[in-house]
């Protein structure tokens, strides 16, 4: 079947402005991670969704940040009042149970430039 | 705190060399140790992981060398090819939830 998707695959807003972004995992994945890959930068976990589980937030930057899951498939990433340090390429990735030693799949991304 | 450290940032390899990227990590904790490979405009994909149980382990033209003790792993990319240019990037697995990710390494295989 078809690989994670991810939309926008870009999004220009204005400082303050909020960006929702969204993510598609691979069907019958139930965990799903979003990551934030800044210029020159590794990888940053934000958040992470298992199945029915309360999501493991610890990465999210700041309280502007936040994500939802919908019926265990769809995820929205939420960033209210952007700043321009916001800027950067948003993936998300899913696997299937969210274990180890699972690959995860990732998405092409978001990239996210806030003026 | 980057719990994952990568070098060198980048890289650049003649066609048919031998390319190493490696990475270092503190937390003993880590038990699952992959490589990722990103083409520009792409996400990041798996290419080969390792347990630190295993001191080797050997894909094709790709290995990683692990040194537990030193807490230490290494890619290493045999006979290069300008198709490998792309960004590298080492991860550690954390407890049960997620993975933990190096700065990544721009490499480019000059023909």
């Amino acid at each position: 079947g078809a690989g994670v998707s991810q939309s926008p695959s870009n999004k220009v807003t204005e400082k303050g402005k909020d960006v929702e972004l969204r993510c598609d995992p691979i069907s019958g994945h139930t965990a799903l991670y979003w990551y934030r890959q800044s210029l020159g930068q590794g990888l940053e976990f934000l958040i992470y969704f298992q199945g029915n589980s309360a999501p493991d937030k610890s990465g999210l930057p700041s309280d502007r940040f936040s994500a939802e899951r919908t019926g265990g498939s769809v995820s929205t990433l939420t960033i209210q009042r952007t700043q321009q340090e916001d800027s950067a390429v948003y993936l998300c990735a899913s696997s299937l149970v969210g274990q180890g030693e699972e690959t995860q799949y990732f998405g092409p991304g978001t990239r996210l430039l806030v003026l | 705190q980057q719990q994952v450290k990568q070098s060198p940032q980048s890289l650049i390899v003649q066609k048919g060399g031998i390319s190493i990227i490696n990475c270092a990590y503190e937390n003993t904790a880590f038990d699952y140790f992959p490589w990722y490979q990103q083409f520009p405009g792409k996400g990041p994909a798996l290419l080969i992981a390792i347990r630190p149980d295993v001191s080797e382990k050997k894909e094709g033209r790709f290995t990683i060398s692990f040194n537990k003790s030193a807490k230490q792993f290494s890619l290493h990319i045999m006979d290069s090819q300008p198709g490998d240019s792309a960004t590298y990037f080492c991860a550690a697995w954390e407890g049960a939830q997620k993975l933990v990710f190096g700065q990544g390494t721009r490499l480019t295989i000059n023909p």
